[in-house]
This record gives C-alpha cells, structure tokens and sequence, in this order.
C-alpha cells in the first residue's frame, strides 16, 4: 500500500496562474482532506470529501475548489494563485463508520510546498 | 466557534529531561488525537483517548484526557533527540463540520 500519494512535492507559480494539487490513497477510505499549513503553524481545512461525488468547505475554502469523481482521487485546484497562498498543503484520508469523523484516524500524505510570486 | 489551544508553542529540553505540553478546547471533545510531524515531514498519528480521564503510554510519551474532556496533555520523559518535531493535538470541530480541528503545535528542539 502506498497510502495517501501528492503531486508534485514542490511547485512555483506567479501570481494570477492556475494549477492542480493531486491526491490519490490506495486504502478505500471514504474519507478525504485537503488541509494547509502555513510556516510555524498549525493545520487548517481547506476542503473534505464524504466520497465520491460529494465535498464540503472547511474552515478556509477562499480562493480553492476541489472534485471528488473517484472512492480515490481528490484533487485541489487553485484558480487565481495568490501570494496568500503560500503553504504547505497536506491531504489526508480516513475510514469512518460513526456520525463524528473527527474520531477516526487521519492518514497524510507527504505534503506539496507551493510558493506563490 | 470551537478552539484547540496548545502551549507552550516552543519547547526547548535538555536531552534527558521531562517535559509536559498541553492542549485545551474550548468546548467538551468526543476524543482528542495526537499527531506528531518531524522537520519537514507529515502529521503521523500517535494515539486517540476517548474516555474521560484516560490515560496511555507510549514507550517514553504519556498522554491524558482531562476529567471533564476538555484538555490533554503529553509528558515526555527523558527526551531524546528522535523526540525533535512539532506535536499536534487535535478534535472533532463544530466549524469544521465535526471534522479535526488541530491545535496549533507545540515544537520541540532537543539540546544535546
């Protein structure tokens, strides 16, 4: 298993430009995340999926828009790039059964640093 | 709306000596999570407490959760330099649809 896989691991854009951070997990959680986390700070949630066909904003959804076609894949695009933008963006996957899904186990992956200039 | 508080922000420990760093919301959690993420690398789980005053160890990491479910806290004895990175915890967020809000991370420098 190679659990939950980003590309790239490091991109720079110019102001205005557009691109897509890619998440795949071989693990069929249900489940996914799109988290970032800027310099000496904690993690916020950009985007979640519930699975295939179905997402839902998190804390700081501005400037973001993500699909969820497939149980694996769940890509993040950045539309206008801003300097704002700037971070270290992290997705991750969980298997949830209950009602709360802040009970179960996050699984991250390695993480893609994006420069914005 | 819910907040996840760490402190300290920074520790800095001798190698060999205990610390302890804390974690506390503002609202009554279902659990709370622990994550560890080392210099430049990726949040990795530790551990989940669920019970009211639970307490588990790890080798040389002892976490708790406070009587009334709203705090927690990691107590490392004899630090070691494989303890450098930063120690979220983290719980279910009202904000964030129940999903996990982190805290904003303890980071840990190890002096030799």
């Amino acid at each position: 298993n190679a659990g939950v896989t980003q590309t790239p691991k490091f991109r720079i854009l110019k102001i205005g430009q557009s691109m897509t951070l890619q998440c795949t997990q071989d693990m069929n959680h249900n489940y996914m995340y799109w988290y970032r986390q800027d310099p000496g700070m904690g993690l916020k949630l950009i985007y979640y999926s519930v699975g295939a066909g179905i997402t839902d904003k998190g804390e700081v959804p501005n400037g973001y828009n993500v699909s969820r076609s497939t149980t694996e894949d769940f890509p993040l695009r950045l539309e206008l790039a801003a300097p704002s933008q700037t971070s270290v963006y992290f997705c991750a996957s969980s298997f949830v059964t209950g009602k709360v899904a802040g009970a179960n186990v996050l699984t991250f992956g390695a993480g893609s640093r994006l420069t914005v200039l | 709306g819910q907040q996840v508080m760490q402190i300290p922000q920074y520790q800095h420990v001798q190698e060999g000596e205990d610390f302890t760093t804390y974690c506390n919301s503002s609202t009554t959690l279902s659990n709370i999570q622990w994550y560890k993420q080392r210099p430049g690398g990726h949040p990795v789980f530790l551990i989940q407490l669920v019970k009211s005053g639970e307490v588990k160890k790890q080798k040389r990491l002892t976490f708790q959760f406070g009587e009334a479910k709203k705090n927690s806290s990691l107590h490392i004895t004899a630090t070691q330099t494989t303890d450098v990175g930063t120690y979220f915890c983290a719980g279910p967020g009202k904000a964030a649809g129940n999903k996990l809000t982190f805290g904003g991370g303890t980071r840990v420098l190890v002096k030799p």
